[in-house]
């Protein structure tokens, strides 16, 4: 099946520093991009749908300036974390969509590893 | 009331034994997925599926659209099938995540 890469997998931060996270597709183009958020034993939580080529889609709640994402081509997608605290601490793992672009039905989504972030 | 229902939330078994977990959903789909997540935190995809049945191995996931229900089996189970098992679906282009359920399989 398709990979996805995270990376790092796992950070600490000073609070007030900015994290940056890199989601990569690594043997097929994503034109959409997932990320998401997991506090310890629940869900995932969806945080914005990044588009390549254009800006992101947040979900109601998330802060757009605290959490930039760029989808800069169409193997890998960046989450940067601003102005790090301690209540961002969390699990953030990010999804690839190999559909194939606007147009085609939905497939599947694949994975990444996921990015452990814990800010002191 | 989740509009992704799984049952239970915490299942123990021997090994050996046949395991399922079940989820509802109260939405609209186009397909459904079963993903298993390890302690380390990453996610796999196991299935997805939009009709009727699948199987991969050990693993055996069915769904009655009708019902709007979905089951996940695990057959001749073993302490690596120890994870938490997480039912999605796809709802107007994106995945809407039942709460997982949390399976120990002891030697």
């Amino acid at each position: 099946g398709a990979v996805v890469s995270q990376h790092p997998s796992r950070v600490i931060c000073k609070s007030g520093t900015s994290v940056k996270i890199e989601c990569r597709s690594l043997d097929f183009q994503a034109t959409t991009m997932f990320w998401y958020r997991q506090f310890p034993k629940q869900s995932l939580m969806l945080m914005a749908t990044s588009n390549e080529g254009s800006k992101a889609t947040y979900e109601q709640g998330v802060e757009k300036d605290k959490f930039l994402i760029n989808h800069a081509s169409l193997t890998l997608s960046t989450l940067t974390v601003t102005s790090a605290h301690p209540e961002d601490s969390s699990f953030y793992i990010c999804s690839a969509d190999d559909s194939g672009g606007p147009g085609y039905s939905y497939n599947e989504q694949f994975f990444g590893p996921g990015t452990r972030l814990t800010v002191l | 009331k989740n509009e992704v229902e799984q049952s239970p939330q915490n299942l123990t078994a021997q090994e050996g034994e046949f395991i399922t977990i079940n989820c509802s959903y109260s939405v609209g789909i186009s397909a459904l997925h079963w993903l298993q997540q390890h302690p380390g935190g990453g996610i796999v995809s196991l299935f997805m599926l939009s009709s009727g049945k699948k199987k991969h191995g050990r693993l055996i996931a069915t769904i009655n659209i009708q019902e709007k229900h979905s089951s996940l089996h695990i057959t001749a189970s073993h302490p690596r099938d120890s994870a938490v098992y997480i039912c999605a679906v796809s709802h107007t282009d994106k995945l809407i995540f039942g709460t997982g359920t949390r399976l120990q399989v002891f030697p």
